[in-house]
């Protein structure tokens, strides 16, 4: 069992709509949340780092973590066509390891107009 | 916008050749990792480093090399190229505190024929 599991999809989703991606984890050392955001032929870009549990949230992005489920999610409000891209959770533990995240495969999100 | 480059960014060549992907960041960053990404897949460290003259494997079993001579460089070396290595390759960054997080380069696209 690997110890982050993202659905890669893709998501199709029509412009206005809320957007729910999620990962599942196995570690409960996992105490840092990230997601990354992967346009096609780019590198990730860091949208939203949450630390424990809790929601967090930054413009029409809300990263929710829910520690006690070993869940967490990212909600994009309003989507629009520009937030078509890869979105990646990784996360790490705080203390007794090498602080090198673990990734997800990615979510394919489509928007479409 | 995170400053960390990549030369070059897309790269063709036969099997058996020796190529150097560079890496430079301005940032700073002690730490800094090399990660191998294929489509729908995880990302997966090949390489990371600590500071200078410090470098370690990642995961992923590879028959690249790395060198950390100066802080902001951080080139990988593939000895003799073979098909198998096409892929892309990310380097990324890091701050050397607890909630450093990672600044990805936009990543070399790689095919060995």
């Amino acid at each position: 069992q690997k110890e982050v599991e993202q659905d890669p999809g893709p998501l199709s989703v029509p412009e206005g709509a809320i957007v729910s991606l999620n990962c599942t984890y196995s570690n409960s050392a996992f105490q840092y949340f990230m997601w990354y955001r992967q346009y096609s032929r780019k590198g990730p870009e860091l949208l939203m780092y949450t630390y424990s549990s809790g929601n967090k949230e930054d413009g029409r992005f809300t990263a929710q973590v829910d520690k006690s489920s070993k869940y967490i999610s990212l909600f994009i409000r309003d989507s629009q066509p520009s937030d078509s891209a890869t979105y990646l959770c990784a996360m790490r533990r705080a203390s007794g390891g090498s602080y090198i995240p673990t990734f997800g495969r990615g979510t394919s999100l489509i928007v479409h107009p | 916008e995170a400053d960390i480059y990549q030369t070059p960014r897309y790269l063709v060549i036969g099997t058996g050749k020796k190529i150097t992907l560079e890496c430079s960041q301005t940032m700073g960053h002690d730490k800094m990792y090399w990660y191998q990404q294929d489509p729908g897949m995880e990302l997966h460290l090949i390489h990371y480093s600590y500071g200078v003259n410090s470098t370690e494997k990642g995961d992923l079993s590879s028959e690249s090399t790395v060198s950390r001579i100066r802080t902001e460089h951080f080139p990988l070396t593939l000895e003799s190229a073979r098909p198998s290595h096409t892929s892309q390759y990310l380097c990324a960054s890091s701050e050397s505190t607890r909630l450093g997080s990672q600044y990805f380069g936009p990543g070399t696209r790689l095919t060995v024929t």
